[in-house]
């Protein structure tokens, strides 16, 4: 089904850690997105794409890195994980046309010990 | 700049009655507005969306919401609800020239039987 795909889906890591997420979708969309969703605080923004090879940053970019090297791909990588990278992390794309929505993906559960 | 208020976190309804959950939105001319379904354990899916014409827009899953200009609101309801609403919601803005939406903290949806 076409969509957005994010693995790993559940991930434990230890403070200090690094890691990377990844993102594709098969809808050819222009513009991806990398959010983060905390108890209360809604979907914060981290980075954002419009377009291969261009990346910028939203509202929390603080330890976290993202590289868009193909279309259909959108990596955010927490190079020295922390506790307060806890979190559920979703990814999100849409075309550059502000008549349509998002496409979500169903998330990533990271948890910093 | 662009905001938006969910006045509830909670709502709670009997299932079969109706339901009203509020948005209202900071921003000088007639944004695009959104409301999106997340579903525990999932991403978010676009219930409805508004941006010119009737004010009045029907969505999925038997939603409607209504845009009122005077009141810089923009409220979803759903006149039965059912069992399988439980669920968050969140409201969606777009202004001016931007590609980036700025979502409301959320309502959570609880149904009892």
């Amino acid at each position: 089904n076409a969509g957005v795909t994010q693995t790993p889906k559940f991930r434990v890591l230890k403070t200090g850690q690094s890691m990377t997420l990844l993102c594709a979708q098969d809808m050819n969309h222009e513009y991806m997105y990398w959010y983060r969703q905390d108890p209360g605080m809604g979907l914060r923004l981290i980075h954002y794409s419009v377009g291969e090879g261009t990346t910028a940053k939203g509202e929390v970019p603080d330890g976290y890195n993202v590289s868009r090297l193909k279309k259909q791909n959108f990596l955010l990588g927490l190079e020295s994980a922390a506790p307060s990278q806890t979190s559920v992390y979703f990814c999100a794309s849409s075309y550059p046309n502000r008549d349509y929505g998002y496409t979500f993906g169903s998330g990533t559960r990271l948890t910093v010990v | 700049a662009q905001s938006v208020t969910q006045p509830d976190i909670h709502i709670t309804v009997s299932e079969g009655a109706s339901l009203e959950l509020r948005c209202n939105y900071s921003y000088g001319a007639t944004p695009y507005l959104f409301w999106y379904v997340q579903s525990p354990g999932q991403g978010l899916q676009l219930l409805l969306k508004y941006f010119s014409g009737d004010t009045l827009v029907q969505g999925i899953k038997g939603f409607e919401a209504e845009f009122k200009r005077s009141q810089s609101s923009f409220n979803l309801r759903k006149p039965s609800v059912h069992w399988s609403d439980a669920a968050e919601y969140f409201c969606a803005v777009l202004s001016g020239g931007s590609y980036i939406p700025t979502f409301g903290r959320g309502t959570s949806l609880i149904v009892h039987p």
